[in-house]
């Protein structure tokens, strides 16, 4: 069966630092590989997408970006993080192919000071 | 410009009865739909889902209906129980990607 990790599960981090979140999935390949946001009191957010190795699609302007080094390896990072990028980031997967359920991980829990 | 709404922010139901939860959306071009429901501080889980060539999609005591015509879909969840309370997340497929809505907190007391 197929699982996917987020790591950490919760992150402090102060204005202006470095950030690198990580998701990996096991049990299948070539998935598309999604990142989320949800912000306090809001829906989810599409930050980006991929659809294979080196691939990505970004859906909103913003202080972050992400890649995918490895075929069920994606990352989430910033050079400098702001006050606004405080949230519960979401990794999911899903089969390559279009029309698939979308499968979510456990979240990171950002606060930025 | 927000492509999926849910309206109602929050519903509160008696266990037993039913729950309808309900999303509207703009773009004619979605070809699935899906619910997922979540727990705080958890990752969103999937209930159901639907193709928009169809009207209707059972599983249990979930149910998710489909209109086309006026591009609105509904959840069901009957009999509803104290476990279901949760929020509530309606999503619209356009290829690879889903489009959420802003999510229903749905509270099931005894």
């Amino acid at each position: 069966s197929q699982t996917i990790h987020q790591w950490p599960a919760t992150l402090v981090q102060p204005v202006g630092s470095p950030l690198s979140l990580e998701c990996t999935v096991e049990g299948t390949s070539n998935p598309n590989l999604y990142w989320y946001r949800q912000a306090a009191g809001r829906g989810l957010q599409l930050l980006f997408y991929s659809v294979g190795i080196g691939q990505i699609s970004s859906e909103v302007p913003q202080n972050l970006s992400a890649s995918r080094p490895q075929d069920r390896q994606f990352i989430l990072s910033s050079k400098k993080l702001l006050l606004s990028d405080s949230g519960f980031y979401l990794c999911a997967w899903s089969v390559s192919g279009g029309q698939e359920t979308q499968y979510f991980g456990p979240g990171t829990r950002l606060l930025v000071l | 410009d927000q492509q999926v709404k849910q309206n109602s922010p929050s519903l509160s139901v008696q266990e037993g009865r039913i729950s309808i939860l309900n999303c509207d959306y703009t773009n004619s071009m979605f070809d699935y739909f899906l619910w997922y429901k979540k727990y705080p501080a958890e990752g969103p889980t999937f209930l159901i889902s639907i193709s928009s060539i169809k009207d209707k999609n059972e599983d249990g005591r979930f149910t998710v209906f489909l209109n086309k015509s006026a591009k609105h879909l509904s959840l069901h969840i009957v009999p509803s129980q104290p476990g279901d309370s949760a929020v509530y997340f309606c999503a619209a497929g356009d290829t690879d990607k889903l489009i959420f809505g802003t999510g229903t907190r749905l509270q099931v007391f005894p």
